[in-house]
């Protein structure tokens, strides 16, 4: 199946920097990606759709100006958070949405990336 | 709002039990069902995935099914093993992913 890359998988920082995590899709085009967040023995939790070349789509209640996402190419979003803080912890995950034509059919399938764990002390 | 609501919460069972674990959801416009297994503190695995046109899909010991029109999916884990033991969550796809909450199943040796 199709790879989704995320880079770093961890990272830990001092609360008021900014953290940028990228997400990739290693052997397909993606121009749509998402952002989710996940606390705790919580479920995850859509952030934001990003659209590539143009702007990304936030859910309600998640900051735009705290969250930028970055679709740059068809295969790198990135999600940067900016100063940071304690509550912004948590594990950060994409996915890339391939819909790559194979056979004559049409797939939409999505492809989730490992995760990257954010600790802000 | 889209809603995904899984059942039950958690779950402990003998080894070699089969289990059922439930989904359901609150719009029957979806594109694809997703299940995934998530291990403590790791990424998601995935499963399953079960097209809208489909009613099922079978992997291993694992067979998930697909009503749409009940809004509903099920999966099926047949002679349940300790290696079993994670969160499973239901992702169902309505042009973007809603997560259910999961099911931690714990299976005893």
């Amino acid at each position: 199946g199709a790879v989704v890359s995320q880079h770093p998988s961890w990272v830990i920082c001092k609360s008021g920097t900014s953290v940028k995590i990228e997400c990739r899709s290693l052997d397909f085009q993606a121009t749509t990606m998402f952002w989710y967040r996940q606390f705790p023995k919580q479920s995850l939790m859509l952030m934001a759709t990003s659209n590539e070349g143009s702007k990304a789509t936030y859910e309600q209640g998640v900051e735009k100006d705290k969250f930028l996402i970055n679709h740059a190419s068809l295969t790198l979003s990135t999600l940067t958070v900016t100063s940071a803080h304690p509550e912004d912890s948590s594990f950060y995950i994409c996915s890339a949405r391939d819909l790559r034509a194979s056979g004559g059919r049409s797939t939409d399938t999505q492809y989730f990336g490992p995760g990257t764990r954010l600790t802000v002390l | 709002k889209q809603e995904v609501t899984q059942i039950p919460a958690a779950l402990s069972v003998p080894e070699g039990e089969n289990l059922v674990l439930n989904c359901s959801f609150t719009d029957s416009a979806i594109y694809n069902l997703q299940w995934f297994r998530q291990d403590p503190g790791k990424g998601l695995t995935s499963l399953l995935l079960i097209q809208s046109s489909q009613r099922e899909q079978t992997s291993g010991r694992l067979n998930a099914s697909l009503d749409k029109s009940s809004g509903r999916s099920t999966l099926y884990i047949a002679a349940s093993q300790p290696g079993d033991s994670a969160t499973y969550l239901c992702a169902v796809d309505f042009n973007k992913f809603y997560f259910g909450s999961g099911t931690k199943l714990n299976v005893k040796p």
